[in-house]
């Protein structure tokens, strides 16, 4: 079956636009993360949705970044202002259901910020 | 207390060596283990998991070793194989908080 798909696969764009980030999930999955992964570091969690519970934003590094999950499906993860350091490949994962099932990641968006 | 330390940073394994890759934990809320396996320009990717009611799993040639008391688990993959070079990530779940990874180690595995 299809998995979680994520769009653009690469964004550039200029120091202080605002860019939108695409993530289709699996369908059926209640459980839908964002990740921020910089060159060669680890995972970084900024968002988790869960079924129709308020999302856990956590880990939003600023109010420059936000996320919505509409119908419980689609996700976009926009990120205001942009800064040279927001540069990252941004990870989208979706959850069968929350606890301890199996995570799965889409191919990610490499965004670079000029 | 959220945190999963990841050791080493980096793995240089010969072809058909053993390659070793260890976390610790210290959140005992933790019950489930994941492995997650990420190729360059890919995302991560299950690789096996393990739950604490066992001190070990196997799957082909990779192996979880937990050990509970110690609150440390270990990655073990046997016959190393150039195609096996990626990086690896550890990680942890309670249920009731967001997946905790390591912060992943490269293997790379010379012919």
């Amino acid at each position: 079956g299809a998995g979680v798909s994520q769009s653009p696969s690469n964004k550039v764009t200029e120091k202080g636009k605002d860019v939108e980030l695409r993530c289709d999930p699996i369908s059926g999955h209640t459980a839908l993360y964002w990740y921020r992964q910089s060159l060669g570091q680890g995972l970084e969690f900024l968002i988790y949705f869960q079924g129709n519970s308020a999302p856990d934003k956590s880990g939003l590094p600023s109010d420059r970044f936000s996320a919505e999950r509409t119908g419980g499906s689609v996700s976009t993860l926009t990120i205001q202002r942009t800064q040279q350091e927001d540069s990252a490949v941004y990870l989208c994962a979706s959850q069968q259901s929350r606890g301890n099932y199996e995570q799965y990641f889409g191919p990610g968006t490499r965004l670079t910020v000029t | 207390q959220q945190q999963v330390k990841q050791s080493p940073q980096s793995l240089i394994v010969q072809k058909g060596g053993i390659s070793i890759i260890n976390c610790a934990y210290e959140n005992t809320a933790f019950d489930y283990f994941p492995w997650y396996q990420q190729f360059p320009g890919k995302g991560p990717a299950l690789l096996i998991a393990i739950r604490p009611d066992v001190s070990e799993k196997k799957e082909g040639r990779f192996t979880i070793s937990f050990n509970k008391s110690a609150k440390q688990f270990s990655l073990h993959i046997m016959d190393s194989q150039p195609g096996d070079s990626a990086t690896y990530f550890c990680a942890a779940d309670s249920g009731n908080t967001p997946l905790v990874f390591g912060k992943g180690t490269r293997l790379s595995v010379i012919a």
